[in-house]
């Protein structure tokens, strides 16, 4: 059964920062991982989607990298600011039918002004 | 585009009572999900589906049932809701498997 991992639980940092999110998954058979930013009472806001045969992705001062032979994804965002501050999950994609999402607990991210 | 919209955003339901979460989206996508969250937990996934007249139990099914008559509606619905049943639904879509996947903003749900 496919399990997700995200460390830390939760991280502090002060605006300017550069930081790294970590994610790690049991199955190396993944359709593809994809990293989300949820603000509080609010739905998932997708940021990064790579496919497994893909290494990274980017997107302004978000780069999402993947090593699946390791079961291991990390998002890196450079220059933090307090608007970085929310909650990032990352989840996979199952290889099976219905290409179902695994998501892990999620990191909670303050950045602090 | 409007996206995924869910409603109600909020509801109170007394133990015993049944309703329909609403889960609609405008964008032509064949697979949509239903997730609940529980405080520091993950995302659950309770149902999906595939396409229209197809739906599939995922992990925590019970005491949930849905349809998929067109393209566009998911909804969920509970019967006899539970405190168990006390959490956040968040319906989701994507085109197809290897495609981003897009959340609605999600119903609040307390049973009391």
């Amino acid at each position: 059964k496919q399990e997700v991992t995200q460390i830390p639980a939760a991280l502090s940092v002060p605006e300017g920062e550069n930081l790294v999110l970590n994610c790690s998954f049991t199955d190396s058979a993944i359709y593809n991982l994809q990293w989300f930013r949820q603000d509080p009472g609010k739905g998932l806001t997708s940021l990064l989607l790579i496919q497994s045969s893909q290494r990274e992705q980017t997107s302004g001062r978000l780069n999402a990298s993947l090593d699946k032979s390791s079961g291991r994804s990390t998002l890196y965002i450079a220059a933090s600011q307090p608007g970085d501050s929310a909650t990032y999950l990352c989840a996979v994609s199952l290889m099976e039918y219905g290409n179902k999402l695994v998501f892990g607990a999620g990191t909670i991210l303050r950045v602090k002004s | 585009n409007a996206g995924v919209t869910q409603t109600p955003k909020f509801r109170i339901l007394k133990i015993g009572q049944s309703m329909t979460l609403q889960c609609a989206q405008d964008m032509n996508h064949n697979y949509m999900y239903w997730y609940r969250q529980d405080p520091g937990m993950g995302l659950k996934l309770i149902y999906y589906s595939v396409g229209a007249g197809i739906t599939d139990k995922g992990e925590v099914p019970n005491g949930y049932n849905v349809s998929r008559s067109t393209t566009e509606d998911f909804p969920l619905r509970l019967e006899l809701a539970a405190p168990s049943q006390t959490s956040v639904y968040f319906c989701a879509s994507r085109r197809q498997g290897g495609s981003p996947l897009h959340f609605g903003n999600g119903t609040r749900l307390t049973v009391t």
